[in-house]
Protein backbone atom coordinates (compact mmCIF):
# COMPACT_ATOMS: atom_id res chain seq x y z
CA UNK A 1 0.00 0.00 0.00
CA UNK A 2 1.05 3.74 -0.66
CA UNK A 3 2.46 5.44 2.68
CA UNK A 4 3.59 9.42 2.49
CA UNK A 5 5.83 10.51 5.17
CA UNK A 6 6.27 14.13 5.90
CA UNK A 7 8.59 15.55 8.92
CA UNK A 8 9.68 17.08 11.16
CA UNK A 9 6.09 17.27 12.67
CA UNK A 10 6.88 20.61 14.31
CA UNK A 11 8.91 23.47 13.66
CA UNK A 12 10.18 26.63 15.23
CA UNK A 13 12.23 29.23 13.43
CA UNK A 14 13.62 32.43 13.55
CA UNK A 15 12.83 35.04 10.92
CA UNK A 16 15.74 34.90 8.90
CA UNK A 17 16.72 31.48 8.77
CA UNK A 18 16.62 28.47 6.07
CA UNK A 19 13.82 26.31 6.16
CA UNK A 20 13.81 22.64 4.75
CA UNK A 21 10.90 20.17 4.68
CA UNK A 22 10.83 16.84 3.05
CA UNK A 23 7.98 14.47 1.89
CA UNK A 24 8.17 10.78 0.58
CA UNK A 25 6.11 8.67 -0.88
CA UNK A 26 6.50 4.71 -0.79
CA UNK A 27 4.51 2.01 -2.57
CA UNK A 28 3.60 3.85 -6.23
CA UNK A 29 5.58 5.04 -8.65
CA UNK A 30 5.20 8.74 -10.63
CA UNK A 31 2.91 10.06 -8.23
CA UNK A 32 2.11 13.72 -8.58
CA UNK A 33 3.01 15.14 -5.89
CA UNK A 34 1.98 18.49 -4.26
CA UNK A 35 2.71 21.26 -1.28
CA UNK A 36 -0.08 22.88 0.84
CA UNK A 37 -0.19 25.67 3.26
CA UNK A 38 -3.21 26.20 5.60
CA UNK A 39 -2.14 29.54 7.39
CA UNK A 40 -4.45 30.39 10.15
CA UNK A 41 -7.98 31.03 9.62
CA UNK A 42 -7.77 30.24 5.54
CA UNK A 43 -8.17 27.59 3.42
CA UNK A 44 -5.34 24.71 1.59
CA UNK A 45 -3.82 27.08 -0.82
CA UNK A 46 -1.63 24.84 -2.88
CA UNK A 47 1.80 26.16 -3.16
CA UNK A 48 3.56 24.00 -5.33
CA UNK A 49 3.28 21.02 -7.82
CA UNK A 50 5.29 18.29 -9.44
CA UNK A 51 4.50 15.96 -12.40
CA UNK A 52 7.98 14.98 -12.24
CA UNK A 53 11.51 14.70 -11.37
CA UNK A 54 13.03 18.31 -11.46
CA UNK A 55 9.47 19.53 -12.72
CA UNK A 56 8.46 21.86 -10.57
CA UNK A 57 4.66 24.73 -11.17
CA UNK A 58 5.01 27.25 -8.28
CA UNK A 59 1.28 28.23 -8.08
CA UNK A 60 1.70 31.26 -6.03
CA UNK A 61 4.58 33.86 -5.92
CA UNK A 62 6.01 33.79 -2.14
CA UNK A 63 9.27 33.24 -0.19
CA UNK A 64 9.39 29.43 -0.63
CA UNK A 65 11.24 27.11 -3.46
CA UNK A 66 10.46 23.43 -4.17
CA UNK A 67 12.54 20.70 -5.62
CA UNK A 68 11.91 16.82 -6.58
CA UNK A 69 15.40 15.55 -6.92
CA UNK A 70 14.30 12.08 -6.73
CA UNK A 71 10.89 10.51 -8.04
CA UNK A 72 9.09 9.97 -4.73
CA UNK A 73 11.00 12.76 -2.90
CA UNK A 74 9.61 16.35 -2.51
CA UNK A 75 11.36 19.18 -0.92
CA UNK A 76 9.85 22.84 0.52
CA UNK A 77 12.48 25.17 1.00
CA UNK A 78 13.08 29.07 2.05
CA UNK A 79 16.44 30.47 2.17
CA UNK A 80 15.18 33.46 4.96
CA UNK A 81 11.70 32.75 6.41
CA UNK A 82 9.50 35.62 7.28
CA UNK A 83 6.66 35.71 10.06
CA UNK A 84 4.22 35.09 7.24
CA UNK A 85 5.86 32.00 6.23
CA UNK A 86 4.10 30.40 9.70
CA UNK A 87 1.28 27.50 8.86
CA UNK A 88 0.55 24.43 8.57
CA UNK A 89 2.62 22.49 5.90
CA UNK A 90 0.96 19.43 4.07
CA UNK A 91 2.73 17.45 1.79
CA UNK A 92 0.28 15.35 -0.76
CA UNK A 93 0.69 12.77 -3.52
CA UNK A 94 -2.42 11.90 -5.99
CA UNK A 95 -1.96 9.19 -8.77
CA UNK A 96 -2.19 9.60 -12.53
CA UNK A 97 -5.28 7.95 -13.87
CA UNK A 98 -6.14 9.22 -17.13
CA UNK A 99 -9.33 7.06 -17.25
CA UNK A 100 -10.37 8.37 -13.83
CA UNK A 101 -10.53 11.86 -13.82
CA UNK A 102 -11.04 11.99 -9.65
CA UNK A 103 -7.82 10.63 -8.56
CA UNK A 104 -7.66 11.77 -4.86
CA UNK A 105 -4.78 13.78 -3.12
CA UNK A 106 -3.37 11.49 -0.26
CA UNK A 107 -2.03 13.91 2.53
CA UNK A 108 0.77 13.07 4.52
CA UNK A 109 0.68 14.51 8.52
CA UNK A 110 1.94 17.75 7.92
CA UNK A 111 4.39 20.23 9.87
CA UNK A 112 3.31 22.75 11.84
CA UNK A 113 5.83 25.75 11.01
CA UNK A 114 6.29 28.94 13.31
CA UNK A 115 8.47 31.47 12.59
CA UNK A 116 9.15 34.02 15.33
CA UNK B 1 -10.32 35.12 -6.38
CA UNK B 2 -12.08 32.18 -4.18
CA UNK B 3 -13.36 29.62 -6.56
CA UNK B 4 -14.24 27.14 -3.92
CA UNK B 5 -16.67 28.62 -1.19
CA UNK B 6 -17.67 27.36 2.08
CA UNK B 7 -19.44 30.51 3.50
CA UNK B 8 -20.16 29.15 6.99
CA UNK B 9 -16.43 29.16 8.72
CA UNK B 10 -18.79 26.82 11.61
CA UNK B 11 -21.27 24.06 12.31
CA UNK B 12 -23.25 23.06 15.67
CA UNK B 13 -25.62 19.78 15.56
CA UNK B 14 -27.05 17.47 17.89
CA UNK B 15 -25.39 13.84 18.15
CA UNK B 16 -28.44 11.89 16.12
CA UNK B 17 -29.55 14.94 13.78
CA UNK B 18 -28.81 15.92 10.34
CA UNK B 19 -25.21 18.00 9.60
CA UNK B 20 -25.12 19.76 6.25
CA UNK B 21 -22.30 21.09 5.23
CA UNK B 22 -22.45 23.66 1.78
CA UNK B 23 -20.06 24.22 -0.79
CA UNK B 24 -20.41 27.01 -3.93
CA UNK B 25 -17.91 27.05 -6.58
CA UNK B 26 -17.22 29.26 -9.55
CA UNK B 27 -15.43 27.65 -11.95
CA UNK B 28 -17.59 25.54 -14.88
CA UNK B 29 -14.22 23.61 -15.63
CA UNK B 30 -14.80 21.97 -12.74
CA UNK B 31 -15.43 17.97 -13.21
CA UNK B 32 -14.89 16.12 -10.40
CA UNK B 33 -16.06 17.26 -6.85
CA UNK B 34 -14.46 16.00 -3.14
CA UNK B 35 -14.74 16.24 0.35
CA UNK B 36 -12.46 16.06 3.00
CA UNK B 37 -12.35 15.70 6.95
CA UNK B 38 -8.96 16.95 9.09
CA UNK B 39 -8.56 16.63 12.03
CA UNK B 40 -5.95 19.30 14.26
CA UNK B 41 -2.84 19.02 13.75
CA UNK B 42 -3.29 16.11 11.09
CA UNK B 43 -3.50 15.55 6.90
CA UNK B 44 -6.83 15.80 5.61
CA UNK B 45 -8.33 12.68 4.71
CA UNK B 46 -10.86 12.10 1.62
CA UNK B 47 -14.18 11.28 3.12
CA UNK B 48 -16.52 10.93 -0.15
CA UNK B 49 -16.59 12.62 -4.30
CA UNK B 50 -19.03 13.22 -6.89
CA UNK B 51 -18.52 12.98 -10.42
CA UNK B 52 -20.08 16.07 -12.30
CA UNK B 53 -21.92 13.12 -14.69
CA UNK B 54 -24.15 12.81 -11.00
CA UNK B 55 -26.28 14.30 -8.84
CA UNK B 56 -26.01 12.12 -5.96
CA UNK B 57 -23.42 10.02 -4.51
CA UNK B 58 -24.07 8.27 -1.31
CA UNK B 59 -21.57 6.23 1.36
CA UNK B 60 -23.04 5.18 4.66
CA UNK B 61 -24.29 8.10 6.33
CA UNK B 62 -22.47 10.31 3.96
CA UNK B 63 -24.25 11.68 1.11
CA UNK B 64 -22.94 14.31 -1.01
CA UNK B 65 -25.47 15.92 -3.58
CA UNK B 66 -24.79 18.22 -6.34
CA UNK B 67 -26.65 20.72 -8.07
CA UNK B 68 -24.58 22.19 -11.67
CA UNK B 69 -27.00 24.79 -12.30
CA UNK B 70 -26.75 26.30 -8.88
CA UNK B 71 -23.03 25.64 -9.01
CA UNK B 72 -23.35 23.89 -5.58
CA UNK B 73 -22.92 20.87 -3.56
CA UNK B 74 -23.45 19.94 0.07
CA UNK B 75 -22.30 16.98 2.44
CA UNK B 76 -24.76 15.28 4.60
CA UNK B 77 -24.39 13.58 7.46
CA UNK B 78 -26.60 11.53 8.99
CA UNK B 79 -27.24 10.47 12.13
CA UNK B 80 -24.10 12.75 13.07
CA UNK B 81 -21.72 11.30 16.12
CA UNK B 82 -19.47 12.75 17.99
CA UNK B 83 -16.72 11.24 16.07
CA UNK B 84 -17.67 13.93 13.27
CA UNK B 85 -16.58 16.76 14.81
CA UNK B 86 -13.81 17.86 12.40
CA UNK B 87 -12.88 20.53 9.74
CA UNK B 88 -14.72 19.42 6.31
CA UNK B 89 -13.17 20.94 3.04
CA UNK B 90 -14.92 20.91 0.11
CA UNK B 91 -12.40 20.56 -3.27
CA UNK B 92 -13.35 20.62 -7.05
CA UNK B 93 -10.98 19.03 -9.76
CA UNK B 94 -10.18 19.74 -13.01
CA UNK B 95 -6.80 18.37 -15.32
CA UNK B 96 -4.68 20.97 -15.89
CA UNK B 97 -2.48 21.18 -18.99
CA UNK B 98 0.51 18.75 -17.78
CA UNK B 99 -2.41 16.31 -17.15
CA UNK B 100 -2.72 16.10 -13.20
CA UNK B 101 -5.69 17.19 -11.19
CA UNK B 102 -5.40 20.47 -9.81
CA UNK B 103 -7.79 20.30 -6.86
CA UNK B 104 -9.04 24.19 -5.35
CA UNK B 105 -10.01 23.94 -2.13
CA UNK B 106 -12.74 25.92 0.00
CA UNK B 107 -11.98 27.40 3.09
CA UNK B 108 -13.35 24.52 5.18
CA UNK B 109 -16.14 24.37 7.98
CA UNK B 110 -15.62 23.57 11.53
CA UNK B 111 -18.51 20.89 12.94
CA UNK B 112 -19.01 20.64 16.22
CA UNK B 113 -21.08 17.41 16.99
CA UNK B 114 -22.54 18.11 20.24
CA UNK B 115 -23.63 15.18 22.63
Amino acid sequence: SQTIHQWPATLVQPVGSPLSLECTVEGTSNPNLYWYRQAAGRGLQLLFYSVGIGQISSEVPQNLSASRPQDRQFILSSKKLLLSDSGFYLCAWSAIHWEDIGSKLFFGSGTQLSVL
Amino acid sequence: DQQVKQNSPSLSVQEGRISILNCDYTNSMFDYFLWYKKYPAEGPTFLISISSIKDKNEDGRFTVFLNKSAKHLSLHIVPSQPGDSAVYFCAASYISNFGNEKLTFGTGTRLTIIP
